[in-house]
């Protein structure tokens, strides 16, 4: 069974700095995705960016990026010049590539932005 | 695309009834999974349907069902409602060939 663990349950950055969130994962698949999701007070639980295990380039989208490091199973996400916007709950989450949909999520961390 | 919708947004009900709630996903998706976010458990999977049938499911008592219909859209049905089941209810949808999930907004469930 494939786990996921965010050890850092609430974390703050001030604006426009850069903040790192970390993520650990165990699983004996080969072949999988591993996502960040980020939910803020809205509820609305929105893809922030996605890694394939098999590509070795670390993902991109705009200021959010990933640090994967496959052989420790560590997934961490950088979010460079942080805006208010980014205030939010945000989940690690890993899915393999069988017919299996189900997403494992980590238990989450709150992310703060100071102004 | 329209994203994904989930009806009702909020739903009180009472010990010992029973609840159906609804999802549409994303045009063109066939794939929908359901998820229980509480404070406690955080999110854990409730089972996904693909074509019309279950494809997975994840550790929860009977009392937890769902269905797919012809065009997608599904239903997840409680019944013998408990007070552990006040949870939001978060829909996804995928593509198939895509493993990302597309969440609705989800519908928040109190039991009293």
């Amino acid at each position: 069974a494939q786990t996921v663990t965010q050890s850092q349950p609430e974390m703050s950055v001030q604006e426009a700095e850069t903040v790192t969130l970390s993520c650990t994962y165990d699983t004996s698949e080969n072949n999988y995705y591993l996502f960040w999701y980020k939910q803020p007070p809205s509820r609305q639980m929105i893809l922030v960016i996605r890694q394939e295990a098999y590509k070795q380039q670390n993902a991109t989208e705009n200021r959010f990026s990933v640090n994967f490091q496959k052989a420790a199973k560590s997934f961490s996400l950088k979010i460079s010049d942080s805006q208010l916007g980014d205030t939010a709950m945000y989940f690690c989450a890993f899915i393999d590539t069988g017919a299996n949909s189900k997403l494992t999520f980590g238990k989450g961390i709150t992310l703060s932005v100071r102004p | 695309k329209a994203g994904v919708t989930q009806t009702p947004r909020y739903l009180i009900k009472t010990r010992g009834q029973q609840v159906t709630l609804s999802c549409s996903p994303i045009s063109g998706h066939r794939s929908v999974s359901w998820y229980q976010q509480t404070p406690g458990q955080g999110l854990q999977f409730l089972f996904e349907y693909f074509s019309e049938t279950q494809r997975n499911k994840g550790n929860f008592p009977g009392r937890f069902s769902g269905r797919q219909f012809s065009n997608s859209r599904s239903e997840m049905n409680v019944s013998t409602l408990e007070l552990g089941d006040s949870a939001l209810y978060l829909c996804a949808s995928s593509s198939g060939p895509q493993p990302e999930q597309y969440f609705g907004p989800g519908t928040r469930l109190t039991v009293t």
